[in-house]
């Protein structure tokens, strides 16, 4: 089974703060994803990555970053965060598939609380 | 642009009853990726089926079908006999060949015993 892990479930941080959120994979997938979930509008796409140091933005980039230095582990980082990030973040990874997409498989979530 | 529409916010039946959601998208590819999860109170998202747009055969899992219709961009997923542990909200979602994953709103669906 893949297994995907997030590093915590929930998180609490103050406005301004650095954040990092990490996401690990056991299953030697070459693409990885975050997005974040927020009522209403579905699972909206931040990052992804096709390979180690390589990143590439979704459609909500402004206000996050993010870092894949090893194959298996791909970090969201909100540089400076704001309420109006507080959301729950998802993350997925996926094979590269010779055949077309392959299916994203999901981590656990963490529910972020921006104060 | 690629879009998903799930016009079924929420979904609430007694068990035993049959129950359909809607997924209605666009895409201008040719080539396509439809995928259904399932998000249990929990929050992990949980892999129901994948299609890619050349395979219209519909498909039947247990008590899970989907059908999925190129003429009307249509992907919908019927439970039928529906059971309280089937109570989540379920995301309808399109890739094109880059992984660029595109959800809906997501329906929940309350199954009440």
């Amino acid at each position: 089974d893949v297994k995907v892990t997030q590093s915590s479930r929930y998180l609490v941080k103050r406005t301004g703060e650095k954040v990092f959120l990490e996401c690990v994979q056991d299953m030697d997938h070459e693409n990885m994803f975050w997005y974040r979930q927020d009522p209403g509008l579905g699972l909206r796409l931040i990052y992804f990555s096709y390979d180690v140091k390589m990143k590439e933005k979704g459609d909500i980039p402004e206000g996050y970053s993010v870092s894949r230095e090893k194959k298996e582990r791909f970090s969201l980082i909100l540089e400076s965060a704001s309420t109006n990030q507080t959301s729950m973040y998802l993350c997925a990874s996926s094979s590269r598939g010779l055949a077309g997409v392959e299916t994203q498989y999901f981590g656990p979530g963490t529910r972020l609380l921006v104060l | 642009a690629q879009k998903v529409t799930q016009a079924q916010t929420e979904i609430s039946v007694v068990e035993k009853e049959d129950v359909t959601l809607d997924c209605v998208y666009e895409t201008r590819d040719t080539t396509y990726y439809l995928f259904w999860y399932k998000q249990p109170p929990s929050g992990e998202l949980v892999f129901l089926i994948r299609r890619n747009s050349f395979d219209e055969q519909n498909e039947i899992s247990g008590r899970y079908s989907w059908n999925f219709q190129k003429s009307t961009s249509s992907f919908n997923f019927t439970i039928t006999a529906s059971q309280v542990v089937d109570s989540a909200v379920y995301f309808c979602a399109l890739s094109g060949y880059n992984n660029d994953m595109r959800f809906g709103a997501g329906t929940r669906l309350t199954v009440k015993p």
